[in-house]
């Protein structure tokens, strides 16, 4: 079974600097990726996602993520963080012709610095 | 199209009672997905449908806890003889399948509390 590991529970940064949130994957396959955020007693949002071709993938609120086989990892990226972005973020992992089985890593809290 | 809603947003209740929550998928999407999430955790997958049937169930589902679509459309999930163990937020998410993993869309959650 897939799994994900994001092995930085808590980071923070200052408004305006850049912003990469690490993310590792367990799948025997080629995996389908994703990143989500989740604003304080909210949902989920999904920021992006990796199904197949170019393994840099663009999202909204100006996020990217890129997709590296060779590392399991699946890191997400930001150029310039705004004090908005503060939230937690959860990378997922999930099989495609197992509909149900998407795991989720265990987040990374961002702070974000004025 | 109005996202993924879920009723109530908040409940609290008492050890042993019984609760019922509610989801509203986007309307066209097939699926309909149960995750629950503990503080400081990802989601963790319960259940989920494909319109009316429910087709998987994880062990985490433990048999006091049931959900329905009974028309394919909206959901409930019932939690019998609450402990204070299932205090968590309670996630429900849609998408559009159609023979591959389509993109899941999560609704507010529900958050529970168990005094």
């Amino acid at each position: 079974a897939q799994s994900v590991t994001q092995p930085d529970i808590h980071i923070t940064v200052s408004e305006g600097a850049s912003l990469e949130l690490r993310c590792n994957y367990s799948y025997g396959a080629t995996p389908y990726l994703f990143w989500y955020v989740q604003s304080p007693g909210q949902g989920l949002q999904l920021l992006l996602k990796y199904f197949s071709g170019d393994t840099l993938v663009q999202g909204i609120k100006g996020f990217e993520a890129e997709f590296k086989r060779s590392q399991s990892s699946f890191n997400l990226r930001k150029p310039s963080v705004h004090w908005s972005d503060a939230a937690e973020y959860f990378c997922a992992v999930g099989a495609k012709y197992n509909n149900n089985d998407m795991r989720f890593g265990a987040g990374t809290r961002l702070t974000v610095k004025p | 199209d109005t996202g993924v809603s879920q009723n109530p947003r908040h409940k609290i209740t008492k050890r042993g009672q019984n609760v019922t929550f509610r989801c509203d998928p986007i309307s066209e999407h097939n699926r309909l997905y149960w995750y629950r999430q503990t503080l400081g955790q990802g989601p963790e997958f319960l259940t989920y449908f494909q319109n009316e049937a429910q087709l998987e169930k994880s062990r985490l589902l433990s048999d006091r806890f049931s959900a329905e679509r009974p028309k394919g459309s909206f959901s409930t999930l019932e939690i019998q003889r609450t402990e204070q163990g299932d205090s968590a937020m309670y996630l429900c998410a849609s998408s559009l399948d159609a023979g591959g993993l389509g993109t899941q869309y999560f609704g507010p959650g529900t958050r529970l509390l168990v005094l």
